[in-house]
């Protein structure tokens, strides 16, 4: 067990559709990773939030979207769901240093229909 | 463009024997590389992670080497269990980067068999 916890672990939508990933931090660890894992893909980085604020951007779709709150945790919003956003979402936590260990939580399943 | 190549795709071994899977990467400068392994549908988790300057880290049966010169890594699995199925990723993280963004290989999948 990371530490690291994802809610819900399994998510079945509708194409057009919006949802919500739920991510709580390691405790003590400021920055939250999201990251998304298609089928035969490996992981591409989202986006990174260090103690609130937005650190780092990676191939993030305009139609996604997330934020830190005060107390910690993440979410990841999904806006205009199309068949291909279908994936595994993981969040990692670390504190914060570029060498420092990230922890992965054990990711959220989302099915598109 | 920054890559992270691995081979091979796949790899079956009979149980206590060794294995060495590769990493070749295209980042330049890069800060740190990393292994992970991930079992089917979990989170990865972290096995060894080396910078630039360092050429080799274990981890109990897990040994990885790095050559910055060439761009090339190895993980080097001692003794082989049927607990080391999984995916091993190679990660590389890029210097000079604002934030801690980091570059996934596709992965290895190992499978062990009795």
């Amino acid at each position: 067990d990371s530490g690291v916890t994802q809610t819900p672990k399994h998510l079945i939508t509708a194409t057009g559709q919006r949802v919500t990933l739920r991510c709580s931090p390691r405790s003590g660890d400021l920055s939250v990773y999201w990251y998304q894992q298609s089928l035969d893909q490996g992981l591409q980085f989202l986006i990174q939030y260090y103690n609130g604020e937005e650190r780092a951007k990676g191939n993030i779709l305009e139609r996604f979207s997330a934020q830190q709150f005060p107390d910690l945790h993440s979410e990841l919003n999904l806006s205009s769901l199309e068949l291909g956003d279908s994936a595994l979402y993981f969040c990692a936590s670390s504190s914060g240093s570029p060498f420092n260990e990230q922890f992965f939580g054990p990711g959220t399943r989302l099915t598109v229909l | 463009k920054n890559q992270v190549e691995q081979s091979p795709q796949s790899l079956i071994i009979l149980e206590g024997k060794n294995c060495t899977l590769q990493c070749n990467y295209t980042v330049s400068p890069f800060s740190n590389l990393r292994w992970y392994k991930q079992d089917t549908g979990r989170g990865p988790v972290s096995l060894t992670i080396m910078t630039f300057s360092e050429n080799t880290k274990s981890n109990g049966r897990y040994t990885a080497t790095l050559d910055a010169d060439t761009k090339q890594s190895s993980l080097h699995i001692t003794a082989s269990q049927l607990s080391d199925s999984a995916s091993y990723i190679c990660v590389v993280s890029p210097a000079n980067q604002a934030g801690t963004a980091l570059i996934f290989g596709k992965g290895t999948t190992l499978s062990v068999s009795s």
